[in-house]
């Protein structure tokens, strides 16, 4: 099983939608996730840390599940500014390990 | 906003050249990074860095590679001698907690060996 993985997509979903992405992980041990989105050809840019409570920022909310070790993104009311692909990263004590990513593409 | 930046945005060398690629990470953090991005692929670590020593580096990180502070401000990627495969995107970012947790990226070098 991969470190972290990602269904790379892509979610092609209208705007005002909302779509939520997983990423699973392989460590039980992990300790520390974050989500970035990248823009093509650009650089990765933190979106947000995903802590055990959940951790919510405007439209977007994220989530760690560790019993079942998954991370979660959910977006709401989609813009057309989020199409992007959206990163899972562990990292923590762990070298910094990052999934293929998800692509989300919305629509008008 | 601070921000990371790298120089130069795109290196385009003869395989068996020596590279440096620079990077000025955000003033205030402690903590940096070289990554590298082959188009298409994932991000991948190379090494991190932690007052003025590597802290911890992946198995792509071999004796080709290596990475210095020369100053208060740069953080430089050295490759050695190029191959066709180190062709990629380099990403540097810089941290201000601890290890490994939220990075900011700088905009990368497009190395490309001919």
């Amino acid at each position: 099983r991969k470190e972290v993985e990602q269904d790379p997509g892509p979610f092609n979903v209208p705007e005002g939608a909302t779509v939520a992405f997983n990423c699973t992980y392989s460590n039980s041990a992990s300790q520390s996730f974050f989500w970035y989105r990248q823009d093509c050809r650009k650089e990765p840019k933190l979106l947000m840390s995903v802590y055990s409570s959940g951790n919510e920022d405007g439209r977007f909310t994220a989530q760690l599940n560790r019993a079942s070790q998954y991370i979660s993104l959910l977006i709401r009311d989609s813009k057309l500014s989020d199409s992007a692909t959206y990163l899972c990263v562990r990292g923590g004590s762990y070298i910094p390990t990052f999934g293929r990513g998800t692509s989300l593409i919305v629509h008008p | 906003e601070p921000e990371v930046t790298q120089t130069p945005s795109h290196q385009v060398t003869q395989m068996g050249q020596e590279v440096i690629l620079r990077c000025v990470p955000i003033s205030n953090h402690l903590y940096f990074y070289w990554y590298r991005q082959i188009l298409g692929q994932k991000v991948e670590f190379l090494v991190s860095f932690y007052n003025n020593e590597i802290s911890e580096k992946s198995e792509i990180f071999d004796d080709q590679f290596s990475v210095e502070r020369p100053d208060g401000s740069n953080f430089t990627l050295k490759i050695r001698s190029t191959k066709l495969e180190d062709s990629a995107m380099y990403f540097c970012a810089s941290s201000s907690g601890l290890l490994n947790y939220e990075q900011y990226f700088g905009p990368g070098t497009r190395l490309t060996v001919t």
